[in-house]
């Protein structure tokens, strides 16, 4: 499979679940990104990984938590979250913070 | 505070008409633009980018962006839309700040809507 991929693509989650969101590149990059797409609002940066580690957190609430094993993978684990969470999250990776290329997001709805 | 503007939120046109997106960035430092697509169903896309050098950059299908510092401005323009460009395009700018942090900023979007 080429390019970045997101699973899954629509998750369903209570208030008091635990998930995770789960992204893969397969381009090579060094660094990885979290974004959440509201409707109305600015995509918003959550998270930034470059070579693994990480290098932004937006102020970005607790209850998301990212994780980056290795240069390819990039996870966000989910606990408590509200309804305003709703949101669609979308990866992208990047080669030395250049051009970013994008996955095709995952739709959340928190009830 | 760092931001970017995009001026339009919604655009309607004919096929063959001009189009031009007016973005506008505040930030403090070295910056890195870019204008995005997301053709409905589809993932967000590079349209074109602009790191240094002629401030006139040239994209994908016909699209182009003209960074003029001084007014910190990188509109972009097409001299003909087709009905195909409906979609949905950001400006974003990225960077180091003074403060040493990492910044990749998006615009609100504009919706463009061609007529066949």
């Amino acid at each position: 499979e080429t390019g970045v991929t997101q699973t899954p693509r629509h998750l369903v989650m209570g208030m008091t679940n635990k998930k995770s969101l789960k992204c893969e590149q397969h381009l090579g990059h060094n660094a990885m990104y979290w974004y959440k797409q509201s409707a109305k609002k600015p995509l918003e940066l959550m998270f930034v990984y470059s070579l693994e580690e990480r290098v932004e957190n937006n102020s970005v609430p607790s209850r998301f938590s990212p994780e980056c094993p290795n240069s390819s993978h990039l996870f966000l684990h989910l606990h408590t979250l509200q309804p305003e969470d709703s949101a669609l999250y979308l990866c992208a990776s990047s080669q030395e913070f250049g051009e970013q290329f994008f996955g095709p997001g995952t739709r959340l709805t928190v009830l | 505070a760092q931001s970017v503007s995009q001026h339009n939120h919604h655009v309607i046109l004919s096929e063959a008409a001009s189009l031009e997106l007016g973005c506008n960035y505040s930030y403090g430092g070295t910056v890195n633009l870019f204008w995005y697509v997301q053709y409905p169903g589809q993932h967000l896309q590079l349209l074109l980018k602009y790191f240094s050098g002629d401030p006139l950059v040239k994209g994908i299908k016909g699209f182009e962006a003209e960074f003029i510092k001084s007014k910190f401005s990188f509109n972009l323009r097409k001299p003909s839309v087709q009905w195909s460009d409906t979609a949905e395009y950001f400006c974003a700018v990225n960077g180091w700040g003074t403060s040493g942090t990492y910044k990749y900023i998006f615009g609100t979007g504009t919706r463009l809507k061609v007529l066949a």
